[in-house]
């Protein structure tokens, strides 16, 4: 298996721009976590689906973070607007039924 | 104060030392993750343990739920070693993870 496959992997945009991350998790896997990654922060979730149905959002830092998983082997996180502080390293993952976690390379934004 | 505390926040090490790294948690937990990460990002997942210890390589995973604490060691550390290690916990039975804040961990030839 390829692993889990995130894109793009780095993303350059302007403030006030629509971003879409893009996730396609491991064959098989059940669940689907979507983490930020800053250096205040550290790894945070922001949101995680079981069997495609999101389960705990309330990591989503606010209505500007959307996420959806319209079938078991994608799933979108979407920033609109965008703005600097979003700037981030954006991790999916995914699980299987004996809960280890495989990660993607994540998603390097950068905000400006 | 944080859920999962990692100590030390840095470790500096000669090649060939013997590594441990430190995770104490101060929720139940249902599992506990140790993960790496090398420069350039990349999280791989080298250890889920509920109960005692696993090996794999050079790398020993213990955890003790008594005293709600976990550690990570390297025998016959090497420059490749080198990596953020990060202490994860499931919370309450949750699937979702909640992370210590990492350990930079440096060997030096």
């Amino acid at each position: 298996d390829a692993g889990v496959i995130q894109s793009p992997r780095h993303e350059v945009t302007e403030m006030g721009q629509e971003v879409t991350l893009r996730c396609k998790p491991i064959s098989g896997h059940n669940s689907l976590f979507w983490y930020r990654q800053t250096m205040m922060r550290g790894l945070e979730l922001l949101i995680y689906f079981n069997n495609n149905v999101p389960i705990d959002d309330s990591g989503m830092p606010e209505d500007r973070f959307s996420a959806k998983m319209p079938n078991a082997s994608f799933s979108t996180l979407k920033i609109q607007p965008s703005e600097p502080r979003d700037s981030a390293v954006y991790f999916c993952a995914s699980s299987d039924p004996g809960n280890t976690i495989y990660f993607g390379e994540g998603s390097w934004l950068t905000v400006v | 104060k944080n859920e999962v505390e990692q100590s030390p926040q840095n470790l500096t090490a000669q090649e060939g030392e013997f590594i441990t790294i430190n995770c104490s948690y101060s929720v139940g937990i249902s599992a506990l993750h140790w993960l790496q990460q090398h420069p350039g990002g990349g999280i791989v997942s080298l250890f889920m343990l509920s109960s005692g210890k696993k090996k794999h390589g050079r790398l020993i995973a213990t955890i003790n739920i008594q005293e709600k604490h976990s550690s990570l060691h390297i025998t016959a550390s090497h420059p490749r070693d080198s990596a953020v290690y990060i202490c994860a916990a499931n919370a309450g039975g949750a699937q979702k993870l909640v992370f210590g804040q990492g350990t930079r961990l440096t060997i030096n030839p």
